[in-house]
């Protein structure tokens, strides 16, 4: 089975502070996916990456950094923790340029304070 | 910009009855449609991807269609149990190289 896991299932920040959101995933998947899901906004993509070293923004990048140093692993960081930062983050792989299933992780709530 | 809407947003049925959950979207240009299912807190849970090349996919008690031409796929769950009750979402990968979801249908059965 296809296992995308994340660091953390709840997490505290306080206001200012730099948060890591890691996300690791077992299956040699090209694609890897940052989403925050917020209630009444559904799923909105941050950032997502194609292939080592290589990051693309999605529609909302603002306030948020990504880091893919190795093929399974694929960081979220926020600079500067903000209290609209407060959020559902999930993390998704999936393989190749035409897609393939998509696998999430369990998700981290996030809560900044 | 592709465009991904799912009707009902909302919908509630007695145990045991056959259900339908739709799915459309604007730009008919798609590799792969999937369906996903979310229980509350949790991520997502991937049910039934269809190529854009395929008409149907089954899965247990679910069946999900695909009609790239007309952009519209539809989730049919069959002998529908309290267990099923989550957010069920469609999804559609383009040449943008990411998904498109819908908003989602919030289904509930009641025993």
């Amino acid at each position: 089975d296809v296992k995308v896991t994340q660091s953390s299932r709840y997490l505290v920040k306080r206001t200012g502070e730099k948060v890591f959101l890691e996300c690791v995933q077992d299956m040699d998947h090209e694609n890897m996916f940052w989403y925050r899901q917020d209630p009444g906004l559904g799923l909105r993509l941050i950032y997502f990456s194609y292939d080592v070293k290589m990051k693309e923004k999605g529609d909302i990048p603002e306030g948020y950094s990504v880091s893919r140093e190795k093929k399974e692993r694929f960081s979220l960081i926020l600079e500067s923790a903000s209290t609209n930062q407060t959020s559902m983050y999930l993390c998704a792989s999936t393989p190749g340029w035409t897609g393939g299933e998509q696998y999430f992780g369990p998700g981290t709530r996030l809560t900044v304070t | 910009k592709q465009e991904v809407t799912q009707i009902p947003a909302a919908l509630s049925v007695p145990e045991g009855e056959n259900l339908v959950l739709n799915c459309s979207f604007t730009d008919s240009a798609i590799y792969n449609l999937q369906w996903f299912r979310q229980d509350p807190g949790k991520g997502l849970t991937s049910l039934l991807l269809i190529q854009s090349s395929q008409r149907e996919q089954t899965s247990g008690r679910l069946n999900a269609s695909l009609d790239k031409s007309s952009g519209r796929s539809t989730l049919y769950i069959a002998a529908s149990q309290p267990g099923d009750s989550a957010t069920y979402l469609c999804a559609v990968w383009g040449s943008a190289r990411q998904l498109t979801f819908g908003s989602g249908t919030q289904l509930t059965v009641l025993p």
